[in-house]
């Protein structure tokens, strides 16, 4: 069936690190990919997406681009914030008229100044 | 546009009473969801409506959970009665998708459900 696996947080990063976050994904055709983000106390928002193979979704610094071949869609900023303090959700949708998203567990990124 | 509306933002009540969770999705959105959230299980699926009409509802954990999608404009969200164990933060998103594209998917800010 269609899954999405997330690598296990918490990630703890210091201000201007490196973030990656890995997604990866198991589906039938060509899905559409997405990053949610949510911040504490507020529901989950698109952060990116990306529709079809090797296509870069991008926002707010962060990029994630997807790569059919190793079926991911990692996401990474070259330098975080205090700000980005947030749960990042990867999501899958089948292509045609499905309405639902195959969602990731979540990964929970704590960056400190 | 508004968003999501979802009402209350907090809730607390005591076992055994009934609680209804109310959402109102964009104007326009032809599918809805219901998502609860734990720290124990993540964000999890309880039901989807589209055009109104219940569509998979495969994640309603019991009886004791019923939702109900009168028209385009409001959904409702009713356990009956309530457990400590429902304590969580649910959540309602509502979307679009014609021609087989999506063209939104977008989350209210949640109810947080305390039951004591």
């Amino acid at each position: 069936g269609n899954s999405v696996t997330q690598m296990e947080g918490p990630v703890t990063l210091s201000e201007e690190a490196f973030l990656t976050i890995n997604c990866t994904y198991t589906a039938t055709g060509y899905p559409s990919l997405f990053w949610y983000v949510q911040y504490p106390g507020e529901g989950l928002q698109l952060l990116l997406k990306a529709t079809k193979a090797d296509d870069k979704g991008s926002n707010k610094g962060f990029e994630a681009t997807y790569r059919k071949e190793t079926t991911s869609f990692h996401l990474e900023k070259g330098s975080v914030q205090v700000s980005d303090s947030a749960v990042y959700f990867c999501a899958l949708r089948n292509a045609g008229n499905n309405r639902k998203l195959i969602w990731g567990l979540g990964t929970s990124l704590a960056v400190n100044p | 546009d508004a968003g999501v509306i979802q009402s209350p933002r907090h809730e607390v009540t005591e076992m055994g009473q009934e609680v209804t969770l109310r959402c109102k999705p964009i104007s326009g959105h032809n599918s809805l969801f219901w998502y609860r959230q734990t720290m124990m299980r993540g964000l999890e699926l309880l039901i989807y409506f589209n055009n109104n009409v219940p569509i998979d509802d495969s994640g309603m954990p019991e009886d004791r959970f019923s939702a109900k999608m009168p028209n385009a404009s409001f959904s409702t969200l009713k356990i009956q009665p309530s457990e400590p164990r429902d304590s969580a933060v649910y959540f309602c998103a509502s979307s679009l998708v014609q021609g087989g594209i999506l063209y939104g998917y977008t989350f209210g800010s949640g109810t947080r459900l305390t039951v004591v």
